[in-house]
């Protein structure tokens, strides 16, 4: 059965810094793997798709990377901004099903 | 173009209450997915449509819950005889097929007094 470990669970930083999201997972048998931010009383907004022969992905100033065979995904946010306050989840497709994590709440203080 | 809709946004009913919450895809996608999602926890998989068949329901909870797809487009998430337990955040979400990004709705909050 799948299991997805998001570290931390929370991260306070000032505006400008890099950050790095962590997310680990039990089963590397994936397709791909989906990251998602979540606003408060929202719905999930999808911010990547790496598919499982990708090593990398990228948009804008986010960067996530794939190491199927550890079982490990990272995003990676360059210079971060208050807007990228929100909470960031990562889900694994293990037969079309996503298996999410409990999400790292990030908040970008001014 | 139009993403993932859902109705109602709230849903407030009674204990031992039938409701249901309906799902619009984007246009196009054959696949629609139903997920929970409980406060402070990420969305746990529900139900899976592939078409108007569903492909996988090994994650409805129990009997009381039941999902339809009938025309390949419109899906309707069936509760019975809810309890306060059910009390969640229903998300729904769409993609052009199998194994493809899927894009989410902005959920139905779902209170069981």
């Amino acid at each position: 059965k799948q299991e997805v470990t998001q570290i931390p669970a929370a991260l306070s930083v000032p505006e400008g810094e890099n950050l790095v999201l962590n997310c680990s997972f039990t089963d590397s048998a994936i397709y791909n793997l989906q990251w998602f931010r979540q606003d408060p009383g929202k719905g999930l907004t999808s911010l990547l798709l790496i598919q499982s022969s990708q090593r990398e992905q990228t948009s804008g100033r986010l960067n996530a990377s794939l190491d199927k065979s550890s079982g490990r995904s990272t995003l990676y946010i360059a210079a971060s901004q208050p807007g990228d306050s929100a909470t960031y989840l990562c889900a694994p497709d293990s037969s079309y099903k996503l298996i999410f994590g409990s999400g790292t709440r990030l908040l970008v203080r001014p | 173009g139009a993403g993932v809709s859902q109705t109602p946004s709230n849903k407030v009913t009674e204990k031992g209450k039938y409701v249901e919450l309906r799902c619009d895809p984007i246009s196009g996608h054959t696949a629609l997915y139903w997920y929970r999602q409980s406060l402070g926890q990420g969305p746990e998989f529900l139900i899976y449509f592939q078409g108007t068949g569903a492909a996988d329901d090994s994650g409805l909870p129990n009997d009381r819950f039941f999902a339809v797809r009938p025309e390949g487009s419109v899906s309707t998430l069936k509760i019975q005889r809810t309890e306060r337990g059910d009390s969640a955040v229903y998300l729904c979400a769409s993609s052009l097929d199998l194994y493809n990004e899927q894009f989410f709705g902005p959920g139905t909050r779902l209170t069981v007094l």
